[in-house]
């Protein structure tokens, strides 16, 4: 079984400036996926990133990076240069190949003017 | 980019009363998935489908739930007979071979009353 924990429940950051998500996850799989999903007052999920854990290198997508430790199992997001339309509730997510994504909570994320 | 679309986007029930929420997934997505999110909680797994068969279901996808690809292009979800605790935003979610990343629709909001 997999697990994924968000610890922030609430965030906020200034607009302009880098705000890093928080996500430790548990697993026993050797291959598996990493996300982050966003969602705004819609309730609609988008994919912010995505981590495959066999790559090494770091998911970036424009302004949005991960921090990816296999080690300690934990996959935070870094958000640059926020924006006022960044703000949304985040949340993490694993997967085994095609299987059922595991959410964790979410972190509702708050961008100040 | 191609979509997940899912009809009605807002559903309304009496409590007892069946339900069928429909979603057309991406023309040629493999796998199939049914996720619930109740209001200010995590996404929920309900349940998989692949090969014209569930392929994984949770705990809450009891005998009340079902799913069906009728025609090729549909995949629905019925609630046979529904409870207050069935109020909840209801996603359809489709990927393609590989799966690395799953699309999900917009969602529909049953309200059970």
């Amino acid at each position: 079984a997999q697990t994924v924990t968000q610890s922030q429940p609430e965030m906020s950051v200034q607009e302009a400036e880098t705000v890093t998500l928080s996500c430790t996850y548990d697993t026993s799989e050797s291959d598996y996926y990493l996300f982050w999903y966003k969602q705004p007052p819609s309730r609609q999920m988008i994919l912010v990133i995505r981590q495959e854990a066999y790559k090494q290198q770091n998911a970036t997508e424009n302004r949005f990076s991960v921090n990816f430790q296999k080690a300690a199992k934990s996959f935070s997001l870094k958000i640059s240069d926020s924006q006022l339309g960044d703000a949304a509730m985040y949340f993490c997510a694993s997967a085994v190949g095609a299987r059922q994504l595991t959410f964790g909570s979410g972190t509702q994320l708050t961008v100040l003017p | 980019e191609p979509e997940v679309t899912q009809t009605p986007s807002h559903q309304v029930t009496q409590m007892g009363q069946e339900v069928i929420l429909r979603c057309v997934p991406i023309s040629n997505h493999l796998y199939f998935y049914w996720y619930r999110q109740i209001l200010g909680q995590k996404v929920e797994f309900l349940v998989s489908f692949y090969n014209n068969e569930i392929s994984e279901k949770s705990e809450i996808f009891d005998d009340q739930f079902s799913v069906e690809r009728p025609d090729g292009s549909n995949f629905t979800l019925k609630i046979r007979s529904t409870k207050l605790e069935d109020s909840a935003m209801y996603f359809c979610a489709s990927t393609g071979q590989g799966a690395r990343k799953l699309f999900f629709g917009s969602g529909t909001q049953l309200s059970v009353l």
